[in-house]
């Protein structure tokens, strides 16, 4: 069956760094797109980033623009959120999502990883 | 970026009660429009992509119906199993954008 699960989230200091993963399993990983949501805590959720199935194409919203990375290992199922100079209001539950290109939606999602920027 | 206004923020409802939720994108999105379900602590679950086509697995009392910009989700007669938070998500153009939510509370 389909699975998602995201590791590398906790406390970080403001300005600090932290690198997320999300392995799939179950699928062919290289054939769909995957991106980043995430949830800061009693909020609505709030797309971060995507990346193509070959991970040719990127795109971030404006928020995580120049301070995340995203990236993918096809050969190891994984993707991957390289998060530097993290804020407080980075602080959230970040999801990683496996994309549908017929339909454009996302049908699988990780468990989600809670990251807290905090001194 | 494209924005998404999704109305009412809550409601309260009964079981048996029909429920609509609408989005409105700022711009046309054709039906780049899908709808996911929350549960506290738990992730998003898809219940409506393309804006009106239900997800396998999705019981039929869902509904989505919409194109261009103003949107809707409609739940028939609620179960109890519905109390959730519901979200629209626009995937037109990028950065993708999520309506602000929805919560369906028991009355």
């Amino acid at each position: 069956q389909v699975q998602l699960v995201e590791s590398g989230g906790g406390l970080v200091k403001p300005g600090g760094s932290l690198r997320l993963s999300c392995g799939g399993s179950g699928f062919t990983f290289s054939d769909y797109y995957m991106s980043w949501i995430r949830q800061a805590p009693g909020k609505g959720l709030e797309w971060l980033s995507y990346i193509s199935s070959s991970g040719s194409t990127i795109y971030y919203t404006d928020s995580v623009k120049g301070r995340f990375t995203i990236s993918r290992d096809n050969v190891k199922n994984s993707l991957f959120l390289q998060m530097n100079s993290l804020r407080a209001d980075d602080t959230a539950v970040y999801f990683c999502a496996r994309g549908q290109y017929s339909g454009s939606f996302y049908d699988y999602w990780g468990q989600g990883t809670l990251v807290t920027v905090s001194s | 970026d494209i924005q998404m206004t999704q109305s009412p923020s809550s409601l309260s409802a009964s079981v048996g009660d029909r429920v609509n939720i609408t989005c409105r994108a700022s711009q046309s999105i054709d039906t780049y429009l899908s709808w996911y379900q929350q549960k506290a602590g738990k992730a998003p679950k898809v219940l409506i992509c393309a804006a009106s086509s239900l997800q396998s697995g999705v019981p039929a009392r869902f509904s989505g119906s919409g194109s261009g910009t103003d949107f809707s989700l409609t739940i028939s007669s609620l179960q109890p199993e519905d109390f959730a938070t519901y979200y629209c998500l626009q995937s037109y153009s990028f950065p993708e954008t999520f309506g602000q939510g929805t919560k369906v509370e028991i009355k």
